[in-house]
């Protein structure tokens, strides 16, 4: 069946790094574009990135540009989201989700479970 | 900070129609498909609404989706018990170097 699953999170101090990984199956992960959203404890859903389904274009929430890097490996079929100069507003459920059709701007029809990121000292 | 608006509660008994608006500007709604996500508690968000108006398939058709202008609502009919969950809008917003939206979400009580 159509699958996303996420590992990766952990708790981190201020200022650290961590990457996290989106494993898919049961679809044919290269023909479509891939989004981080997240979700920080009692909060709404804030998205983080998109790639397309190439990996030819990006896009970054204003908060995270130039600290997190979204990448992919299509032979793989993983989705990838470095995070780098972590900080405490960063702390939060992150969640994977499949684009569709028009990339990057269509619905996210399948969700992983999400990974938790805990930034504290 | 969300550029899409909702209202933060609605609510209403089992059977009744509850409607939630999304505002938002032309670089966004006013130009760009507008998507509905439900989410139970505890869990990941789930597509509800695509393309404005179009039910993915398995969604009930209690659910519907609207779009005017810079504007959007989803309306539930005969609500049912299972129908409580956080709600969120979303679009993509061609402001700046582009970006996708959610709203500020709608909790929604079945009482």
């Amino acid at each position: 069946q159509v699958q996303l699953v996420e590992s990766g999170g952990g708790v981190v101090q201020p200022g650290r790094s961590l990457r996290l990984s989106c494993a898919a199956s049961g679809f044919t992960f290269s023909n479509y574009g891939m989004h981080w959203v997240r979700q920080a404890p009692g909060k709404g859903l804030e998205w983080v990135a998109v790639i397309s389904y190439d990996g030819s274009n990006k896009y970054y929430e204003d908060s995270v540009k130039g600290r997190f890097t979204i990448s992919r490996d299509n032979s793989e079929n993983k989705l990838y989201l470095q995070m780098n100069s972590l900080r405490a507003e960063d702390t939060a459920v992150y969640y994977c989700a499949k684009n569709t059709p028009p990339d990057p701007a269509g619905g996210l029809d399948v969700w992983g479970q999400g990974t938790t990121v805990t930034v504290s000292s | 900070q969300s550029v899409l608006t909702q209202p933060p509660s609605a609510s209403g008994t089992p059977g009744q129609r509850v409607t939630i608006s999304c505002s938002g500007s032309s670089s966004n709604i006013g130009y760009n498909y507008v998507f509905w996500y439900q989410q139970l508690p505890g869990t990941a968000p789930k597509l509800l609404i695509y393309s404005n108006n179009q039910r993915p398939s398995g969604v009930p058709d209690r659910f519907s989706g609207s779009k005017s202008g810079t504007s959007a609502s989803l309306a539930i009919s005969g609500l049912r018990s299972e129908d409580e969950a956080d709600y969120y809008c979303a679009a993509w917003d061609d402001s700046l170097s582009g970006s996708y939206v959610f709203g500020t979400g709608t909790k929604v009580t079945v009482l």
